[in-house]
């Protein structure tokens, strides 16, 4: 079983460019959920993507989009990027039934720096 | 709006003691509550979950307790060592397995 994986695993960007981040979920899987971690903060909510469909946001505004694939594997882009979007991208996949609350495995994440 | 506090943000312990990490949070109406450990500049490797039916949870020198009337949860590592040294978060899972994490508490475990 392998686990959660993303890329790249850091990236420098300038102001005002886009990027696009990318995660593999761990097999059998169908959810994925991005979170953002600005330094000697906790994670924050995006957003999930439940069988490629969004499934709840964060206070995030609408230049941070996500996709996610038949394959369960998923991509957060972020478009017009700010200072403030400099960060640690994290990236978990569940398996969510009925109910609510299934574990979340976390990836190592991706390392942003906007310039 | 759910809130997770962690207090303090740091703490410094000499090896070999006994610790208890404090977490609480607004909202009982939760499903489950994690605890993660995270190294400086790495991803979160989870340590400990407790399910909303549970009091509390137990692997190795760790012992995660939950009481959700309360709004609090505590996580108690025995028997410190320097390589415990990491930062410690709390999260609650709201609906639809979205987590609500606190800030977390940084700990330095000295030789």
């Amino acid at each position: 079983e392998t686990g959660v994986t993303q890329s790249p695993t850091h990236l420098i960007k300038t102001r005002g460019q886009q990027v696009t981040l990318r995660c593999s979920s761990q097999s059998g899987h169908n959810t994925v959920s991005w979170y953002q971690q600005a330094l000697g903060q906790g994670p924050q909510f995006i957003f999930q993507y439940y069988r490629e469909e969004e499934n709840g946001r964060g206070n995030f505004p609408p230049r941070f989009s996500g996709l996610q694939f038949p394959n369960y594997s998923s991509e957060l882009n972020v478009n017009a990027l700010e200072l403030d979007d400099s960060a640690l991208y994290l990236c978990a996949s569940s398996l969510v039934r009925a109910g609510g609350g299934e574990t979340q495995y976390f990836g190592p994440g991706t390392r942003l720096l906007v310039l | 709006k759910q809130e997770v506090t962690q207090i303090p943000a740091a703490l410094s312990v000499p090896e070999g003691e006994n610790l208890v990490l404090n977490c609480s949070f607004t909202d009982s109406a939760i499903y489950n509550l994690q605890w993660f450990r995270q190294d400086p500049g790495k991803g979160l490797t989870s340590l400990l979950l407790i399910q909303s039916s549970q009091r509390e949870q137990t692997s190795g020198r760790l012992n995660a307790s939950l009481d959700k009337s309360s709004g609090r949860s505590t996580l108690y590592i025995a028997a410190s060592q320097p390589g415990d040294s990491a930062t410690y978060l709390c999260a609650v899972y709201r609906a639809n397995s979205k987590l609500t994490f606190g800030k977390g508490i940084t700990l330095s475990v000295r030789p």
